[in-house]
């Protein structure tokens, strides 16, 4: 079954640590996303990416890094520089035809917990 | 920038009522409207959505029509379950969707037997 999976669903990490969170789809997607959700909010747009080793700052990617080395993986570091980075992490994908992108996909989250 | 309202909940409702979810949005020319679900614990799931001026998505026995004159795209369902109990997110997305989605803060639906 074609998914997008993240891993670990629950994480959580002492104050100061980076950590990586990640996430895999095999939609042969081009483009990838990553929101951060917190209670009461919508979701807001920390990354994304296009094209594979290519990526933009989304809305919020103060203390946020990413990588692109292949189509189907997108991780998202959160570093020690993030204020505050207790939240619900979502990864999706989309694909194009042509410049238009079609409805996103949403992995199942991942939980992180800064202790 | 581009901003989307959603009526604030949880709207609470019982089994077979009608449900109206407002969405309304501020974006120049002419975004995609999206609703998406989220059920506790879980990503989300793309309920319908409307690409211009006047389409009509629906699934699951929603509906949403998207309105460019009042800028709006109110989600609509004519008798809910409890299975429908979830949050609800508006969304709107730019050119073709390629910088990602802008999303409302959600409505919480709970539906009562």
């Amino acid at each position: 079954d074609g998914g997008i999976t993240q891993s670990p669903k629950y994480l959580f990490r002492k104050e100061g640590q980076n950590v990586t969170l990640s996430c895999e789809q095999n939609l042969n997607h081009d483009a990838m996303y990553w929101y951060r959700q917190d209670p009461g909010q919508g979701l807001r747009l920390i990354y994304y990416s296009q094209i594979v080793n290519d990526f933009q700052k989304g809305d919020i990617a103060e203390g946020y890094s990413v990588s692109r080395e292949k189509k189907e993986s997108f991780p998202l570091t959160v570093t020690s520089a993030q204020k505050n980075p207790t939240a619900f992490y979502l990864c999706a994908s989309s694909d194009a035809d042509g410049d238009v992108y079609n409805e996103q996909f949403f992995g199942p989250g991942t939980r992180l917990t800064v202790l | 920038g581009d901003s989307v309202t959603q009526m604030e909940g949880p709207v609470t409702l019982s089994e077979e009522a009608f449900l109206t979810i407002n969405c309304t949005y501020t974006a120049t020319g002419y975004p995609s409207l999206f609703w998406y679900v989220q059920y506790p614990g879980e990503g989300l799931q793309l309920l319908l959505k409307a690409t211009k001026a006047d389409d009509k998505g629906s699934n699951k026995g929603f509906e949403a029509t998207y309105r460019k004159e009042t800028t709006s795209f109110h989600l609509e369902k004519g008798s809910v379950q409890v299975s429908d109990s979830a949050v609800y997110f508006c969304a709107l997305s730019q050119r073709g969707g390629a910088d990602g989605l802008t999303f409302g803060k959600g409505t919480h639906l709970i539906i009562q037997p």
